[in-house]
């Protein structure tokens, strides 16, 4: 069975510093990764994928994420936040050997950046 | 493109009323889903399409949900009759196909449904 974890509800960083939020995945066989961002009343939007290759993936708006095999994680990066950023996160996974599945998302994470 | 289309973007209606969403993909895309979003369940996948063929209904929550995808380019999710607790944010998706599956899903801006 697939599935994909955010371990933390919310994350609150200051403007100018890192940020990271955190993701980590079940699957049987290898994974097709996501990153997706929803700003209030709006859509998810696309953000980041690993599909296969480099570990770290460059995405929109500066972000990052870097695949870990054996950590089963993909963590979503950024060096420096920004207001803006500050909207909710989902990771989503799809299992490669797993034909025609969906792509399972978690629950979502807040991100909150202060000035 | 013009995006995922969804209408109507706001939806006020009576329970038991029957309430009907729509979605156009974006064009030539294999996929198609419909999501439910709110504070207390998150996102929840209803249902999912592969070229018009229903593929997994298993997240509708009961008979009174009906999706449909007449042709590749317009899809339909029912309520009927309507009842306060699928007051939600409805959306849409659609995606290309990779390795036998759907890939990165675009979303529409949603349809926010309340129901009195």
């Amino acid at each position: 069975a697939q599935s994909v974890a955010q371990p933390e509800d919310q994350v609150n960083v200051a403007e100018g510093n890192p940020l990271t939020v955190k993701c980590t995945y079940s699957v049987s066989g290898n994974p097709y990764l996501f990153w997706y961002v929803q700003y209030p009343n709006r859509g998810l939007q696309f953000l980041l994928k690993y599909i296969t290759g480099d570990n770290l993936v460059k995405g929109s708006y500066g972000f990052e994420a870097e695949f870990n095999k054996s950590q089963t994680s993909f963590h979503l990066k950024k060096p420096s936040a920004l207001v803006s950023d500050s909207a909710l996160y989902f990771c989503a996974v799809r299992d490669k050997n797993q034909a025609g599945t969906a792509l399972i998302f978690g629950k979502g994470t807040t991100l909150s950046v202060s000035s | 493109d013009a995006g995922v289309i969804q209408s109507p973007r706001h939806e006020v209606t009576e329970m038991g009323q029957e309430v009907t969403l729509r979605c156009k993909p974006i064009s030539g895309h294999d996929y198609l889903f419909w999501y439910r979003q709110t504070m207390m369940r998150g996102l929840e996948l209803l249902i999912y399409f592969n070229n018009n063929v229903p593929i997994d209904d298993s997240g509708m929550p009961e008979d009174r949900f009906s999706a449909k995808m007449p042709n590749a380019s317009f899809s339909t999710l029912k309520i009927q009759p309507s009842e306060p607790r699928d007051s939600a944010v409805y959306f849409c998706a659609s995606s290309l196909a990779l390795a036998g599956g759907p890939h990165e899903q675009y979303f529409g801006p949603g349809t926010r449904l309340t129901v009195t």
